[in-house]
């Protein structure tokens, strides 16, 4: 079964700090990851994805790729409360290439 | 914005009973899914859609059904109720190659 591995946390960071967050997959065959958050009481919502090695840059979101070592981060620079969150790693694994598999999910916490 | 709409945010219901969980997305995209979510377990696929009347079993389909009649619309059916199938329900759709929009969740307590 292809899994996504994530450490669980809770990950604490001081304000202004960045948060580093990461997650491993098993299907080596696995093209597209996307990183979610999701609030308590609320559904996940997309904020980075990346296809290809290397780094992607959002603002302050940055998300970084290693197919060798299946291996994808995402980095949180100048941390804010407002980040504090469950962050899902998912990987595109299906054939047909629609299901996502996500990942258990970090949970941030972001202390002011 | 793309909406997708769960009927109920909260349910309740007895064991044994015949449960129907109904979602409907409004951006008439192709695929539609059915995920639940319990803690420290994360999001688990259930069943999953790709066209009208297509649906493919996920990662726990045991206990469950869907149904999809029309495009716009992704029922989930317990054909009978247990205490383990408590939990947040979340449905979401996106179109082929798009990303991932999700419904708000339905949490069902099943007594």
């Amino acid at each position: 079964q292809k899994e996504v591995e994530q450490n669980s946390g809770p990950l604490s960071v001081p304000e202004g700090a960045i948060a580093s967050l990461n997650c491993t997959y098993s299907d080596r065959g696995s093209q597209s990851f996307f990183w979610y958050r999701q609030y308590s009481g609320k559904s996940p919502e997309l904020i980075m994805s990346i296809y290809s090695n290397g780094d992607k840059e959002d603002g302050r979101f940055t998300a970084q790729l290693n197919k060798a070592s299946q291996y994808v981060s995402l980095l949180i620079r100048d941390s804010q409360p407002s980040d504090s969150a469950t962050y899902l790693c998912a990987v595109l694994a299906n054939q047909a290439g629609t299901a996502l598999i996500f990942g258990k999910g970090t949970t941030l916490s972001v202390s002011s | 914005d793309v909406k997708v709409t769960q009927s109920s945010r909260y349910l309740v219901k007895r064991t044994g009973e015949k449960v129907f969980l109904e979602c409907v997305q409004d951006m008439d995209h192709e695929n539609m899914f059915w995920y639940r979510q319990d803690p420290g377990l994360g999001l688990r696929l259930i069943y999953f859609s790709y066209d009208v009347k297509m649906k493919e079993k996920g990662d726990i389909p045991e206990g469950y059904s869907v149904s999809r009649e029309k495009k716009e619309r992704f029922s989930l059916i317990l054909e009978s109720a247990s205490t383990n199938q408590t939990s947040m329900y979340l449905c979401a759709s996106n179109g082929v190659g798009e990303k991932l929009f999700f419904g708000s969740g339905t949490q069902l307590s099943v007594l």
